[in-house]
């Protein structure tokens, strides 16, 4: 069974940085492209960020662009998205999802953690 | 960037009525098109990709349509647990995006 634990949520003030990890079980995480999508409160959906099986090749939202930085281990089947010089703008629940070979869109999501931005 | 826009922004049905969701793209994405479903509290849940192929373990009354900037998703007699916000989101270009979403409410 696929399984995608978010961490690292919490409370931080702007400016401040904050790193999520998303653990990976279930499947050969080394095998696919990744992402995070976030949900601002009461908000819809927006893609952030994606890496590929590798970690050779990363994508990001103009929003995030040059403040937040995607990596893996997948060695730890891990993947960490560092976000540096947060804005109010950035408080939203972040998910980790895993793209479907069969489909190529997001066919496996965590529950999300909370990211809040203010001082 | 590829802006999609979903329309309606709500949708007021009663169970058994059939649901006609749009979502436009600003320019072609060619087939390259999800839809998703999102309860609340709940991470969204993949419905239908490349316009029209229903993801794994996804209900027949559930279907899409559409290739270039003009997609649907049909939902042909609504059951209740299929009121919920829907998604959709394009793979076509970086960054990929998603539209801003249809809620489907019971009237």
């Amino acid at each position: 069974e696929v399984q995608l634990l978010e961490s690292g949520g919490g409370l931080v003030q702007p400016g401040g940085s904050l790193t999520l990890s998303c653990a990976a079980s279930g499947f050969t995480f080394s095998s696919y492209i990744m992402s995070w999508v976030r949900q601002a409160p009461g908000k819809g959906l927006e893609w952030v960020s994606a890496i590929s099986a590798s970690g050779d090749t990363t994508y990001y939202a103009d929003s995030v662009k040059g403040r937040f930085t995607l990596s893996r281990d997948n060695s730890k089947n891990t993947l960490f998205l560092q976000m540096d010089s947060l804005r109010a703008e950035d408080t939203a629940i972040y998910y980790c999802a895993e793209t479907v070979v069969t489909s190529a869109f997001l066919g496996y999501w965590g529950q999300g953690t909370l990211v809040t931005v203010s001082s | 960037e590829i802006v999609l826009t979903q329309s309606p922004a709500t949708l007021s049905l009663s169970p058994g009525e059939r649901a006609t969701l749009s979502c436009r793209a600003s320019q072609s994405v060619d087939i390259y098109l999800a839809w998703y479903q999102q309860k609340p509290g709940q991470a969204p849940r993949l419905l239908m990709y490349d316009a029209s192929n229903r993801a794994t373990g996804i209900p027949a009354r559930f279907s899409g349509s559409g290739s270039g900037t003009d997609f649907t998703l049909t939902i042909s007699s609504l059951e209740p647990e299929d009121f919920a916000v829907y998604y959709c989101q394009q793979r076509y270009m970086w960054p990929q995006t998603f539209g801003g979403g249809t809620k489907v409410e019971i009237k």
